[in-house]
Parts: C-alpha cells; structure tokens; sequence
C-alpha cells in the first residue's frame, strides 16, 4: 500500500537558518504529492503540491519539487522566520479520480528560535 | 467563503458509550472526507464520500465505527462503543471536483 516517511522531529532552527525536511513515499502508479502546515492551535493548511514528476511546489518562500527517481518531496525554505514554527506533514494521494483520500507522514514538528 | 465547520470541538466521554460528530463542508463540494489523527501521528483516512456515496471506507473500523451523508452535504461519523484508543483528533475534509482538500477545526475526543 501508499506509504509517506519524514524526518523525526523536533527540528530546531535559528531564524534565518536553510530549512530541509525529508520527505520520501511508496506508492504505485503516479501520486500527487504535498505538504501541508498545521500552525500552533490551527487547522491543516495546505502549503504546496505538485502532481507529476519533475514538477517544483512554492508557497510563501517554501519549495518542493517532486523526485520520481528517489521517490523523494523534500521541503526546503532559503531563511526561516520564528513565524515558520509549525507541524509540517508531507501526503501522497492517489491520481486520477476514485479512492483518492491522502496518506500523510507522521509530522515533522519545526522549532525556530530567534 | 465559509470554511468546512465541525461540532463539537471538543467531547469527552467514557468508554463504552456512544459518540456523534458532525461536518459541514464548504458549500458546492462533492467529495467529503473523514479522518482520524492520533497525538504525535498523521492523520489517517476513515471514509471518503463523493456526494452521499462511499467511495472508500477500507480503513473504517466499521464494528465501531459508521458514518453518513444523507443529501450528500452534511455529515455525521459516530462511534459506538468507544474505546480508550479512539481518543483522537477526528478531522472533516471537503473537495471540489478537481481541486484540493481543505480541513475542517476538528474534534478532539478523549475517551476515559
């Protein structure tokens, strides 16, 4: 079945600091893949997707661009804000209509001291 | 435009007893998902409806656990007899036709 591994958290950063979160999948046939945000007290918020291989996701500074080859959305952010602290989750859903429900990770949870 | 709503937000109960959670999602979408996120994990997929049809309910724990969409707008997830390890954050999601999920507040139920 579809699967999503990310890296364990916490993930403590400094301000300004180059962000990665790993993220890979295991899924058959072609996924559509994403990264959603979960703010302190707040509800999941989509961040970025992207839907075929090769294809880059950007949202507020953050990029991920969809590796089939390593099967592989790493999330990225140049220089991160204490406003960054988040949970952050990568999921997979299945393409093309029906049973399309996502898979997530288990949340990466990011720290970003001033 | 109104976001997907959720009551309640917050339940406690004991275990064994019976509990209903209800969804409203944003006006026009067809397909209606329910999920459930235990503390320190990802949300996990219930039930997917498009419309007041199941489409996937493969991971509902369906001794427990059922779920509706009478009219295909709002819907009800109800759990009865609850377990120690329901307690959970139950999460309501809404889709349009060839767009993307948006989540609901969720519920957060503790089963004691």
């Amino acid at each position: 079945g579809n699967s999503v591994t990310q890296m364990e958290g916490p993930v403590t950063l400094s301000e300004e600091a180059f962000l990665t979160i790993n993220c890979t999948y295991t899924a058959t046939g072609y996924p559509s893949l994403f990264w959603y945000v979960q703010y302190p007290g707040e509800g999941l918020q989509l961040l970025l997707k992207a839907t075929k291989a090769d294809d880059k996701g950007s949202n507020k500074g953050f990029e991920a661009t969809y590796r089939k080859e390593t099967t592989s959305f790493h999330l990225e952010k140049g220089s991160v804000q204490v406003s960054d602290s988040a949970v952050y989750f990568c999921a997979l859903s299945k393409a093309g209509g029906g049973a399309d429900g996502l898979t997530f990770g288990k949340g990466t949870h990011l720290i970003i001291q001033p | 435009e109104a976001g997907v709503a959720q009551s309640p937000r917050y339940k406690i109960i004991e275990k064994r007893q019976s509990v209903a959670f209800w969804c409203n999602p944003i006006s026009g979408h067809a397909t209606l998902y329910w999920y459930q996120q235990i503390l320190g994990q990802g949300p996990k997929l219930l039930i997917q409806f498009q419309n007041n049809g199941v489409v996937d309910d493969s991971q509902l724990p369906k001794d427990r656990f059922s779920a509706e969409r009478l009219k295909g707008v709002d819907s009800t997830l109800k759990i009865q007899p609850a377990k120690l390890e329901d307690s959970a954050v139950y999460l309501c999601a809404s889709r349009p036709t060839g767009g993307t999920e948006y989540f609901g507040p969720g519920t957060r139920l503790t089963v004691t």
